[in-house]
């Protein structure tokens, strides 16, 4: 596609099952991220997979969030034993390189978790 | 590290008035600064960045934004608000060394009065 494309858009889950999210960046894109916004933190870096390089988890927010990208493009973001807290929209993005830090990153439309 | 402020979460503006989107930021090395908008239910949307080229950053939909570093500020202009400007704006930084990896203020939501 032309974008970046999340799926599922929406997602209810009950609190204590396993959610995974899905990213697929736009093609030849290097680099994604994933972001977490909610009401009460804004918009929050999770994790960032650039080439075959080790991730940087530095935001991910406990053990119970884990992320791996296959094959340098699609990435699953999973949330173990989701928690009420958990709710809130995952977006995921992608560039075509670090950049240096300038190149410009492409979002996608969000899923939207609610833990009830 | 980075961090970002914006000052006021929301803002009120008359059509056809100067819209006003404070941003200052903090950054232990020379920064790049982008300016997002996000609509309902939509994703992000870049509007503009800075690059340590041109101080004044001009972006789509009319938006400009000034880079001042004695300010550490990088605000957001738009001469003559539309009613399609009503979003949520969010000012971002990102440090070279970090990759692309952004962080954002708290967000701006505009609402655009007739």
């Amino acid at each position: 596609g032309a974008g970046v494309s999340q799926s599922p858009s929406n997602k209810v889950t009950e609190k204590g099952k396993d959610v995974e999210l899905r990213c697929d960046p736009i093609s030849g894109h290097t680099a994604l991220y994933w972001y977490r916004q909610s009401l009460g933190q804004g918009l929050e870096f999770l994790i960032y997979f650039q080439g075959n390089s080790a991730p940087d988890k530095s935001g991910l927010p406990s053990d119970r969030f884990s992320a791996e990208r296959t094959g340098g493009s699609v990435s699953t973001l999973t949330i173990q034993r989701t928690q009420q807290e958990d709710s809130a929209v995952y977006l995921c993005a992608s560039s075509l390189s670090s950049g240096g830090g300038s190149t410009e990153a492409f979002f996608g439309q969000g899923t939207r978790l609610t833990v009830v | 590290a980075q961090s970002v402020t914006q000052l006021g979460s929301h803002v009120s503006v008359s059509e056809g008035a100067l819209v006003l989107l404070r941003c200052n930021y903090s950054s232990s090395v020379p920064p790049y600064l982008f300016w997002y908008v996000q609509y309902p239910n939509q994703g992000l949307q870049l509007l503009l960045k800075y690059t340590s080229a041109a101080t004044l950053v001009k972006g789509i939909n009319g938006f400009e934004a000034e880079f001042k570093k004695s300010e550490t500020s990088f605000h957001l202009t738009k001469p003559s608000a539309h009613m399609s400007d009503a979003a949520e704006y969010f000012c971002a930084v990102s440090a070279g060394a970090a990759g692309n990896k952004l962080t954002f203020g708290g967000g701006t939501r505009v609402l655009v009065k007739p």
